[in-house]
């Protein structure tokens, strides 16, 4: 079965470094999403595109977090600088549609800001 | 303000019983329904759906509750089993808009 591939799996950094996480959705997905999950909390959209375009970054703190899907495929997510209160889950999914229901999800980037 | 809330942090229940997860929102127009199970250092997976337009959805041991006029939603399992014990999310859409998740429901099943 096609899956969300993720990199890194685990990423420690100091703060006021950047980082930067990588996401391959599953072939033919439109739809792909950032989401970040904070221990004890559910995942929160950070950005949603639309093959190239972003189509929701609403909650996205641009001053520091940047992502992009230069070809309507893979995508990077970056933070510079990073701070300690970025430290969650970094979630990629996509999906056929934006208007289908079932989101995949990969297995995450856990970020650990020091 | 959390659209979807999930009060209960954590269940336990004994193999071959019942889980009954919960789930509450507070937004009317949200029109689909999902769940979402998650495993440690994995991604949530989606386990089972519901449209607005129905009041209960079932896939195998999984069933889906949908109560529109208390905006609840539960998630019962039958029986429960040990590999069922993860996280469970709740979580609810408006059309093409995103996901709201709720803080997720930690179901541990006793062997």
């Amino acid at each position: 079965e096609a899956e969300v591939a993720q990199s890194p799996r685990y990423k420690i950094t100091e703060k006021s470094q950047a980082v930067a996480f990588w996401c391959d959705p599953i072939s033919g997905h439109a739809t792909l999403y950032w989401y970040r999950q904070i221990l004890g909390q559910g995942p929160e959209l950070l950005v949603q595109f639309q093959d190239e375009s972003v189509v929701d970054d609403s909650q996205l703190p641009k001053d520091r977090f940047s992502a992009e899907r230069l070809k309507g495929v893979d995508s990077t997510l970056k933070i510079q600088p990073a701070e300690l209160g970025d430290s969650a889950m970094y979630l990629c999914a996509s999906s056929r549609t934006a208007n289908n229901e079932k989101l995949f999800f990969g297995s995450g980037t856990q970020l650990s800001v020091l | 303000d959390q659209q979807v809330k999930q009060n209960s942090p954590s269940l336990s229940v004994q193999e071959g019983r019942i889980s009954i997860l919960n789930c509450d929102y507070t937004n009317s127009m949200f029109d689909y329904f999902l769940w979402y199970k998650k495993y440690p250092a994995e991604g949530p997976t989606f386990l089972i759906s519901i449209s607005s337009i129905k009041d209960k959805n079932e896939d195998g041991r999984f069933t889906v509750f949908l109560n529109k006029s208390a905006k609840h939603l539960s998630l019962h399992i039958v029986p429960s089993q040990p590999g069922d014990s993860a996280v469970y999310f709740c979580a609810a859409k408006t059309g093409a808009n995103n996901l709201f998740f709720g803080t997720g429901t930690r179901l541990t099943v006793i062997p």
